[in-house]
Parts: C-alpha cells; structure tokens; sequence
C-alpha cells in the first residue's frame, strides 16, 4: 500500500461546477498537507498549505484536513476552463524535509 | 526575483553518458530540494540541501547520482551513466520554511 493514495481521473466537469478532490494517506506521521497544481510541462505551484485538521478556505479553494480518518479534500468552487490542469496532494511529517506526493488527479473544465 | 530557475529545460542524451542539471533558487531561500518525477505520477523526493549541506538523500538516490550546493547558492544534479529508466522530469524547488515553491523542471530523455 502506498502511503499517499490519489484517483489519477481523469475528472472532467462542466464550467461553474464545484470540484471535490481527495487523498487518503496510511502514515500518522504526516502533519502538515498541501495542495499543488501542475499545468502541463510546467513544475507544481502550491495552492494550500495547512497542518490542522478542519477546514482552510482561500478564495475558491477550500482545504479540509480529517487526521483521525487520514483523509485530505480540495474543494474548487464556481471552477473556470483555467483550473484544468493536474492537482497534486502532498504531505510531510513534522522534522521531515521530504514531501510525500500522491499520484495526482487530472482535472478538466468543459467549457 | 523571477523564482526558481532550472536549467537546461530539455535534456536528450545518449545511454552511458553523464548529463548535469542546474537550479538557481530563490535568492534568499536556503533551503534547496530535488525531486524527480515520471510520466503519471507524483514527484519523489531526491535530496534536501540545507545551505551548504546535504541533510537528506532518498534511496532512490544512487551511486550514480550526486548533488551538490557548493556556498549554499544554486545546486547541480548529475547522473552518470544515464540509464533509460533516468528518463524523467527532474525539479528543483526551495523555500525559506515549510512553502516550497517549485521551478519548471528539467525534462531528461535518455536514448
């Protein structure tokens, strides 16, 4: 089992439709969870950065943490053609260097 | 400040070569790290460079790797005698804390 599990999609979704992307992970260890966005040929950009569990909120994007079932969301309100790309869950322990990444979920905005 | 710059941007070589990467990070970022990341899949952590030092390496991280932060300003990644299986995006990221902010990766095909 890996440690950080992410459904690769692809997810496609009409436009202004509200987007909910999960991970779930096996290490207790991790404590602080992010969110990236990878646009094709091009490097993750954060887009979340939390280390509580409960709710983060940024614009359209709202980050929801639950430690004691191990489970990260991503959620994109009113979502545009430009939020398709791949987004990216990736977690860390606390005194780790090292990001653990889940495999990404493709992400499509129909027009 | 144009971010985390990564050079070159394609890389094609010749099974059994050597072939060296380089990332300049965010100028006043001391932390440095490499990832490596395959077609479909998530990045994976490499190595970490704290300053000058090395403080962390990966298992992915053979023999025929080495990197260096020489002065704890840019960083190099070699590969010695590439392998088809290096064929990979390798991304350099940085930050001052805990937001790693990535650069554009250099793509490596080895033929």
């Amino acid at each position: 089992q890996k440690e950080v599990e992410q459904d690769p999609g692809p997810l496609s979704v009409p436009e202004g439709a509200i987007v909910s992307l999960n991970c779930t992970y096996s290490n207790s260890a991790f404590q602080y969870f992010m969110w990236y966005r990878q646009y094709s040929r091009k490097g993750p950009e954060l887009l979340m950065y939390t280390y509580s569990s409960g709710n983060k909120e940024d614009g359209r994007f709202t980050a929801q943490v639950d430690k004691s079932s191990k489970y990260i969301s991503l959620f994109i309100r009113d979502s545009q053609p430009s939020d398709s790309a791949t987004y990216l869950c990736a977690m860390r322990g606390a005194g780790s260097y090292q990001l653990t990444f889940g495999k990404g979920t493709k992400l499509s905005v129909i027009p | 400040d144009t971010g985390v710059s990564q050079n070159p941007r394609h890389k094609i070589t010749k099974r059994g070569q050597n072939v060296t990467f380089r990332c300049d990070p965010i100028s006043e970022h001391n932390r440095l790290y490499w990832y490596r990341q395959t077609l479909g899949q998530g990045p994976e952590f490499l190595t970490y460079f704290q300053n000058e030092a090395q403080l962390e390496k990966s298992r992915l991280l053979s023999d025929r790797f080495s990197a260096e932060r020489p002065k704890g300003s840019f960083s190099t990644l070699e590969i010695q005698r590439t392998e088809q299986g290096d064929s990979a995006m390798y991304l350099c990221a940085s930050s001052l804390e805990e937001q790693e902010t990535f650069g554009s990766g250099t793509r490596l095909t080895v033929v």
